[in-house]
């Protein structure tokens, strides 16, 4: 089992619709992450908190929108999405940005968009 | 900026031989590199990192990897390969400074283990 829990497993989604992503770690981490992956490549970075404060941002277009309500929480708010935008969403922890700590993932929510 | 290489995006190997997956690295200052494995389904598992600490690093499930400054190379190796270990496995390097937070992931290679 991993410590970071991210729901809903899979998710199929219309191009009007919209949805969102939730992450939840209870490990005390500061720092949160969005990543993106698609079959057979390594994760992208989208987004990346730390101490509840947007740091980064990869030119991630607006269709995506990241939310981190506290320090255990962080969601990934969809709407409008492309076919192309089809993917799995992991999202990640560690103790904090600049730090030597490593990232500890979810298992991801698998997105399909029709 | 720093980038990682995987050479081999597949590797197989017998069950019980020796499992040896590369990275080479490329950074101006030094690295701190990680290896991370991923299973079917699952999302990335540290299997173990390199701090500077020491050049010898030991991590999970019997892997450990050596860090030679001088080959700018950070490779992966167990001893003897199991069934299980069949995965992905992903080398990266963590950005410092202005930089901090974003890790590099290599291209990733494809451990496959026959019986």
């Amino acid at each position: 089992d991993t410590e970071v829990t991210q729901t809903p497993k899979h998710l199929v989604m219309g191009m009007t619709n919209k949805k969102s992503l939730k992450c939840e770690q209870h490990m005390g981490h500061r720092a949160m992450y969005w990543y993106k992956q698609k079959a057979k490549k390594p994760p992208e970075l989208m987004f990346v908190y730390s101490y509840e404060k947007l740091s980064i941002n990869e030119s991630v277009p607006s269709r995506f929108s990241p939310e981190c309500p506290n320090s255990s929480l962080l969601n990934l708010h969809l709407h409008a999405l492309q076919p192309e935008d089809s993917a799995l969403y992991l999202c990640a922890s560690s103790q904090e940005v600049g730090e030597i700590s490593p990232l500890h993932f979810g298992n991801g929510t698998r997105l399909t968009v029709t | 900026a720093q980038s990682v290489t995987q050479l081999g995006s597949h590797v197989s190997v017998s069950e019980g031989a020796l499992v040896l997956l590369r990275c080479n690295y490329s950074s101006s200052v030094p690295p701190y590199l990680f290896w991370y494995v991923q299973y079917p389904n699952q999302g990335l598992q540290l299997l173990l990192k390199y701090t500077s600490a020491a050049t010898l690093v030991k991590g999970i499930n019997g892997f450990e990897a050596e860090f030679k400054k001088s080959e700018t190379s950070f490779h992966l190796t167990k001893p003897s390969a199991h069934m299980s270990d069949a995965a992905e496995y992903f080398c990266a390097v963590s950005d410092q400074g202005t930089n901090a937070g974003k890790s590099t992931f290599g291209d990733g290679t494809t451990l496959t283990v026959k019986p």
